[in-house]
C-alpha cells in the first residue's frame, strides 16, 4: 500500500510531555497538510507543506506545536509541554499539485493527554 | 474566508430507500467542493469534487452530489442506501486559489436494515 502513512497510530502521554507524530505522504505528492479532529467536529487545518516550504499555518498552531518537511518528503509534528486540550485526532494529508486535486489522508494519530 | 454548513447532525435512513446528506457552503469567489467519508478509528477517503463544468458529479460507491450555485449547496445523494453506507460524511471546500480544505462538521448516516 503505497497510501499516506503516519505513525504512531495512537500515542498516550502525560501532560507536560513532549510528542512527535510522523507522517509519510504519498511519493510523487508535493504537498502536505495537518489537520486535528476533536470528537464530534470536522478536521480543522493546522499547517501546510509544498515541498520543504512551510507555506500556511492556522492560529490553531500554538507556539508550542511545530511542525517540519526537512527534505520535502515525511514531516513530523512536535507538540511540546502537551495540555489535556490536545487530546485529539492528529490527520496527515497529502496532494499533488495542480489545485484541484483531492486531498489523500492517513489513518491519523490519536493523541491521548493524560 | 470560507465555511461550511452541514445542517444535520445525524441521517436516518432505511436500507433500499434513497439517502441525502446536506451541505451549504459560503465563499467570496469559485469553489472546489469535496465530500469525505470517515469509518470509526480511521482516516478520511475521498468520494468526490466538483471542480467545474456538469453540476452533477458522480464519485466512489454509487455517491452522486449537485451543485447548485444559486444555493451554495452541494448535497449528496445515493438513489439506494446500503447498511454499509452508515459513517460519518464530510463536505469540504476550498477557494480557488488557496490551497488548504474547510471541512464542515460532519453528518453521521445510520442506515438500518
Amino acid at each position: 500500500d503505497t497510501g499516506v502513512s503516519q505513525d504512531p497510530r495512537h500515542k498516550i502521554t502525560k501532560r507536560g510531555q513532549n510528542v512527535t507524530f510522523r507522517c509519510d505522504p504519498i511519493s510523487e505528492h508535493n504537498r502536505l497538510y495537518w489537520y486535528r479532529q476533536t470528537l464530534g467536529q470536522g478536521p480543522e487545518f493546522l499547517t501546510y507543506f509544498q515541498n520543504e516550504a512551510q507555506l500556511e499555518k492556522s492560529r490553531l498552531l500554538s507556539d508550542r506545536f511545530s511542525a517540519e518537511r526537512p527534505k520535502g518528503s515525511f514531516s513530523t509534528l512536535e507538540i511540546q509541554r502537551t495540555e489535556q486540550g490536545d487530546s485529539a485526532m492528529y490527520l496527515c494529508a497529502s496532494s499533488p499539485a495542480p489545485q484541484g486535486k483531492e486531498l489523500f489522508f492517513g489513518e491519523g494519530s490519536r493523541l491521548t493527554v493524560l | 474566508a470560507q465555511s461550511v454548513a452541514q445542517p444535520e447532525d445525524q441521517v436516518n435512513v432505511a436500507e433500499g430507500n434513497p439517502l441525502t446528506v446536506k451541505c451549504t457552503y459560503s465563499v467570496s469567489g469559485n469553489p472546489y467542493l469535496f465530500w469525505y467519508v470517515q469509518y470509526p478509528n480511521r482516516g478520511l477517503q475521498f468520494l468526490l469534487k466538483y471542480i467545474t463544468g456538469d453540476n452533477l458529479v458522480k464519485g466512489s460507491y454509487g455517491f452522486e452530489a449537485e451543485f447548485n450555485k444559486s444555493q451554495t449547496s452541494f448535497h449528496l445523494k445515493k438513489p439506494s442506501a446500503l447498511v454499509s453506507d452508515s459513517a460519518l460524511y464530510f463536505c469540504a471546500v476550498r477557494l480557488t486559489g488557496y490551497s488548504t480544505l474547510t471541512f464542515g462538521k460532519g453528518t453521521m448516516l445510520l442506515v438500518s436494515p
